[in-house]
């Protein structure tokens, strides 16, 4: 089944701690990217790839990480999390630049 | 002003009614547009791409006015599984994946 897969769904942390949420796609998608969704913003980019090794910002980066060593993958790495990246986090690949995107099922984060 | 704005509703309507969304954009250079859908708390989902010509799938028309600057969704007989969020898409134009714009979506309540 085509898909996209994140983990965990829920990860509850406290200020400071490491964490990476994991995302995987099985479609061969080139573009891949991350978005965080708080109420009445709607969705917000982070991060995006364009393909293996090629990563750029969106327009919330601050605060976190990707890397892209694999084309299926595409980890969001939060260094040192701070109660404002509580949120719904997506992952979402895409074909193509204008291709529909399909999303992950999401990672609730809650950072105390 | 957004980029993109929705009336975020909600709209609440009984069963077989139709109803009708609009999303506004600010960029004339706007290339594509997507209808997604939202379930509580989950990934959101391709309705429908919006094409110049309009477009209709089942129940669910889409519509783009590139001289007023919006796209539209119409839903006819209104069922109870239609509740949801819809989220407007817009991409400004091409080879800018990393500026694709979400709206915050519209609430949709669908009653008996």
């Amino acid at each position: 089944e085509a898909q996209v897969t994140q983990n965990p769904r829920y990860l509850i942390t406290v200020t400071g701690k490491k964490l990476t949420v994991t995302c995987s796609q099985n479609m061969n998608h080139e573009y891949m990217s991350w978005y965080r969704q708080d109420p009445g913003l709607g969705l917000r980019q982070i991060y995006y790839s364009m393909n293996v090794e090629v990563t750029d910002k969106g327009d919330v980066p601050e605060g976190y990480k990707v890397s892209r060593k694999e084309k299926r993958n595409f980890p969001l790495i939060l260094e040192s999390p701070s109660p404002n990246q509580t949120s719904l986090y997506f992952c979402a690949s895409s074909l193509s630049e204008d291709s529909p995107l399909h999303f992950g099922n999401g990672t609730r984060l809650t950072v105390t | 002003r957004k980029e993109v704005e929705q009336d975020p509703g909600p709209f609440n309507v009984p069963e077989g009614a139709t109803v009708a969304f609009n999303c506004t954009y600010s960029n004339s250079a706007s290339q594509s547009f997507f209808w997604y859908r939202q379930d509580c708390r989950k990934e959101p989902k391709l309705l429908m791409s919006v094409y110049s010509s309009g477009n209709e799938d089942g129940r669910f028309t889409a519509q783009l006015n590139r001289a007023s600057q919006y796209i539209s969704l119409l839903i006819r007989d209104s069922k109870l599984s239609d509740s949801a969020t819809y989220l407007c898409v817009v991409i400004p134009f091409s080879g800018g994946y990393n500026k694709l714009i979400f709206g915050a979506g519209t609430r949709l309540a669908v009653h008996p």
